[in-house]
């Protein structure tokens, strides 16, 4: 079963500029997250799915963070402009979803992002 | 804030068995506990979820007392690929399964 794909992998920008992430979640996973964890962190939730409508959007500082799940799969984060403080590695996570329990979150392996 | 709270490290040898203990005082009725490791470069994975009493699997064990306010995940015989954070997770509300990661347990595993 294929996992969690994000890309880039590494990006490098400068401040006040725009960046934009992709995730692809597990086939059939309804639930997609988007967490920031800046290093020596734990990751920080900013934005969660459920198909294609926005769950919880609460920590998503939406004055230049944007999220969209536009069909209920892939999803892109899109920061404009970048400050400093962005820099962090950016994960996205999947979950098929169920009103019984906590379920298992797939994480992917982030995009490192470094904003000098 | 995190609804837990665990060492921030700890550090252990090959072959022994470890136990990390999180406190989470304010847990709700319908929270579950679950436990994330996560390897440098990588995203958090998921190790093992309970209740109560103590669940076990082909990973690691998780202990939680009757009062659920505290949990131990116990790693047996860690090897050196065990170095890792190891993040304990409850619900932030109700219903909404949602978690919150604090800065978990650094486990360093050496030879």
């Amino acid at each position: 079963e294929a996992g969690v794909a994000q890309s880039p992998r590494y990006k490098i920008i400068e401040k006040r500029q725009s960046v934009a992430f992709w995730c692809n979640p597990i086939s059939g996973h309804a639930t997609l997250y988007w967490y920031q964890q800046i290093l020596g962190q734990g990751p920080k939730l900013l934005i969660q799915f459920q198909n294609n409508g926005v769950v919880d959007d609460s920590q998503l500082p939406k004055d230049r963070f944007s999220a969209e799940r536009l069909k209920g799969v892939d999803s892109t984060l899109k920061i404009q402009p970048a400050k400093l403080e962005d820099s962090a590695v950016y994960l996205c996570a999947s979950s098929f979803t169920s009103g019984q329990s906590y379920n298992e979150q797939f994480f992917g392996p982030g995009t490192r992002l470094t904003v000098l | 804030l995190a609804k837990t709270t665990q060492p921030i490290s700890m550090d252990s040898y090959e072959g022994q068995e470890v136990n990390i203990t999180c406190s989470h005082n304010n847990i709700a009725t319908n929270d579950y506990i679950t436990w994330y490791q996560q390897f440098p470069s990588q995203g958090p994975r998921f190790i093992i979820q309970g209740y109560k009493t103590k669940v076990t699997n082909e990973v690691a064990s998780l202990f939680i007392p009757a009062d659920r306010k505290s949990s131990t995940l116990s790693l047996p015989r860690v090897s050196l690929s065990d170095t890792a954070v190891y993040y304990c997770l409850v619900g932030d509300l109700p219903g909404t399964y949602k978690y919150i990661f604090g800065t978990g347990t650094r486990l360093k595993v050496l030879a």
